[in-house]
């Protein structure tokens, strides 16, 4: 039992460089979310998805694509990155069904460089 | 409006001590939960402790309590008899009721326990 893995690990791109990250769980979640964490501001959301084939924006969605073809994975990508793209970036998923109290799992994170 | 506010960046604790870690939040919900987070050096993030807001008693998990002060709307973490290892970050994050998709982070709080 894996939980929440997410790969690549690092990544340094160059201005303009597309690329997706990958985020799959073994938990048969229903939820899944993507967040970036930059130094002073927390977890800030980028895109969820409360099941397979639905998506939805968070709170910083602009730059960044989502999908969720299969209930697993939770793919995000970047079409033209940009330096303000830098930061580490985080999966989570949970069980979802609206309960107050589900824990979300988190992934190892992928530290993205944007030159 | 900032829903959850960290207002201290980094505290330090000697070892075998208590510290609280301070967490406001901001809702027009009855109904929400509290949680708290772990981030150590290498990353990952850890669920430590959760707290629903018509919990009659405070959260505890082990060393980890919630000091739930519902009419002040703050949620402190209590950390008792501090260990090396719990140097980290920590996050405190709410769920709405009427938003349970979500999950909103504070900035954070830099720990740092010495010998």
């Amino acid at each position: 039992n894996a939980g929440v893995t997410q790969t690549p690990k690092f990544r340094v791109l160059k201005t303009g460089q597309s690329m997706t990250l990958l985020c799959a769980q073994d938990m048969n979640h229903e939820y899944m979310y993507w967040y970036r964490q930059d130094p002073g501001m927390g977890l800030r959301l980028i895109h969820y998805s409360v099941g397979e084939g639905t998506t939805a924006k968070g709170e910083v969605p602009d730059g960044y694509n989502v999908s969720r073809l299969k209930k697993q994975n939770f793919l995000l990508g970047l079409e033209s990155a940009a330096p303000s793209q830098t930061s580490v970036y985080f999966c989570a998923s949970e069980a979802g069904v609206g309960g107050l109290n589900n824990e979300q799992f988190f992934g190892p994170g992928t530290r993205l460089t944007v030159l | 409006a900032q829903k959850i506010t960290q207002t201290q960046p980094g505290m330090f604790v000697q070892e075998k001590e208590a510290v609280t870690l301070d967490c406001t939040y901001d809702t027009s919900d009855q109904s929400y939960g509290l949680f708290w987070y772990k981030q150590p050096s290498s990353g990952e993030m850890i669920f430590l402790i959760y707290q629903g807001s018509y919990d009659e008693q405070n959260a505890t998990e082990g060393r980890y309590s919630l000091n739930f002060q519902k009419a002040r709307k703050s949620a402190n973490l209590v950390i008792s008899a501090s260990q090396l290892g719990d140097s980290a970050m920590y996050f405190c994050a709410m769920r709405e009721l009427y938003n349970t998709d979500k999950l909103i982070f504070g900035t954070g709080t830099r720990l740092q326990v010495f010998p």
